[in-house]
């Protein structure tokens, strides 16, 4: 089993539609999480961390379930300037451990 | 203007050839990173330093090299021992603490490809 898993997509959704991402880890130790936000052939760029149940920012909120090992992305009111590479990113206490990612295509 | 700089943004080698890349940050970051990312596929760690001067190695180090003589320059060297090394390289850096992980904060990557 993979450290960290992602359904790779790609999710194709209207502009204005909510969409939500899992993510789920192996290391029941894990201490803290991260979304990254990563455009085409560009660096990853930090969306949010989760160091508790969750985290609300704008439009996006990340909750984290420690029971069940998985953290999801929600976005609502989909931008066209939304359309990405989210990467789920775990601190296993070790290192960070990198999820592959999830495409997210919004269409007008 | 604070940040992460890599350079060059793409690089072309032939095989049997070392090559550095650089990366520098000036956001007085205690830690830096060294990670390659191949498609389709998670970033993987090659190296990691946490203070000046030791460094450790990640993931998948073979074939790799670094040095760490500056708090903010920390510059790899991609040896001809390195199997497969066309992909993304991407360096990050952040706040330090011995074996606390701190979110990262990417440069904007250089493409090496070797033929």
């Amino acid at each position: 089993r993979k450290e960290v898993e992602q359904d790779p997509g790609p999710f194709n959704v209207p502009e204005g539609a909510t969409v939500a991402f899992n993510c789920t880890y192996s290391n029941s130790a894990s201490q803290s999480f991260f979304w990254y936000r990563q455009d085409c052939r560009k660096e990853p760029k930090l969306l949010m961390s989760v160091y508790s149940s969750g985290n609300e920012d704008g439009r996006f909120t990340a909750q984290l379930n420690r029971a069940s090992q998985y953290i999801s992305l929600l976005i609502r009111d989909s931008k066209l300037s939304d359309s990405a590479t989210y990467l789920c990113v775990v601190n296993d206490g070790n290192k960070l451990v990198f999820g592959a990612g999830t495409i997210l295509r919004v269409k007008s | 203007d604070g940040g992460i700089t890599q350079s060059p943004k793409y690089l072309f080698r032939k095989e049997g050839q070392n090559v550095t890349l650089s990366c520098e940050q000036n956001l007085n970051h205690d830690a830096m990173y060294w990670y390659r990312q191949d498609p389709g596929q998670g970033l993987r760690l090659i190296y990691y330093s946490q203070i000046v001067n030791d460094f450790q190695k990640g993931d998948i180090a073979e074939g790799y090299s670094v040095s760490r003589e500056k708090k903010e320059s920390f510059p790899l060297t991609v040896t001809s021992a390195q199997k497969n090394p066309t992909a993304f390289y991407l360096c990050a850096s952040s706040m330090g603490h011995e074996r606390v992980w701190y979110e990262q904060y990417f440069g904007p990557g250089t493409r090496l490809t070797v033929t």
